[in-house]
């Protein structure tokens, strides 16, 4: 099955900066999804991205909060805008990669 | 109408049991059920799934039954070993590349020597 590489893997970050998440996959994927786990909970889609068009947010999560990028079908970026101690967590990009929806490892985010 | 409820929040078992998880969803537009498996420190990894095609699914010591007329399914983990130990997610999904997977609250399992 394919595999999907996310980094970085852990991050400790100052209130009021921005940290940029990227995932690459091994193969083409029409869509690509991220995820938010906040600790001991489970996850919590926070948009689809497709290639060539803007990311579709759930409710809850804004695009200059969480702002996407999918400039090919192998690779997408989440960054976590003006950062607040809220927003640590485990964020996870997911894809269909044809026999089921495989997810990176995850970016463990520490916001102090 | 989007939510998975799972049952139990945790489950505690003795070596060579059979945990059984629990989970209905509402929306009967859902197509497709994977079940994943997370360790601590890391990203879910997908166990089994099922279409409600079929009643029951086995792989290895994994076990989906799925009921459609009353929106339930359940995994069963056969011989369970404390390699088990881990959190389960039941989810749900329209089951293409396109459509997101909407995941259940989770699973503690811890599987005691």
């Amino acid at each position: 099955s394919a595999v999907i590489s996310q980094k970085p893997s852990r991050d400790i970050c100052q209130r009021g900066t921005s940290l940029t998440i990227q995932c690459q996959v091994d193969s083409q994927v029409t869509m690509m999804f991220w995820y938010r786990q906040q600790p001991g909970q489970s996850l919590t889609l926070i948009a689809t991205a497709n290639q060539g068009s803007e990311a579709t947010y759930e409710s809850g999560f804004v695009i200059d909060k969480f702002p996407i990028s999918r400039p090919n079908l192998t690779f997408s970026t989440l960054t976590v805008s003006n950062m607040s101690p809220e927003d640590s967590s485990i964020y996870l990009c997911s894809a269909w990669t044809g026999s089921g929806y495989t997810f990176g490892s995850g970016t463990r985010l520490t916001v102090v | 109408q989007q939510q998975v409820k799972q049952s139990p929040q945790s489950l505690i078992v003795q070596k060579g049991g059979i945990p059984i998880i629990n989970c209905a969803y509402e929306n009967t537009a859902f197509d497709y059920f994977p079940w994943y498996q997370q360790f601590p420190g890391k990203g879910p990894a997908l166990l089994i799934a099922i279409r409600p095609d079929v009643s029951e699914k086995k792989e290895g010591r994994f076990t989906i039954s799925f009921n459609k007329s009353a929106k339930q399914f359940s995994l069963h983990i056969m011989d369970s070993q404390p390699g088990d130990s881990a959190t389960y997610f039941c989810a749900a999904s329209m089951g293409t590349s396109y459509d997101k997977v909407i995941f259940g609250p989770g699973t503690s399992l811890s599987v005691i020597p």
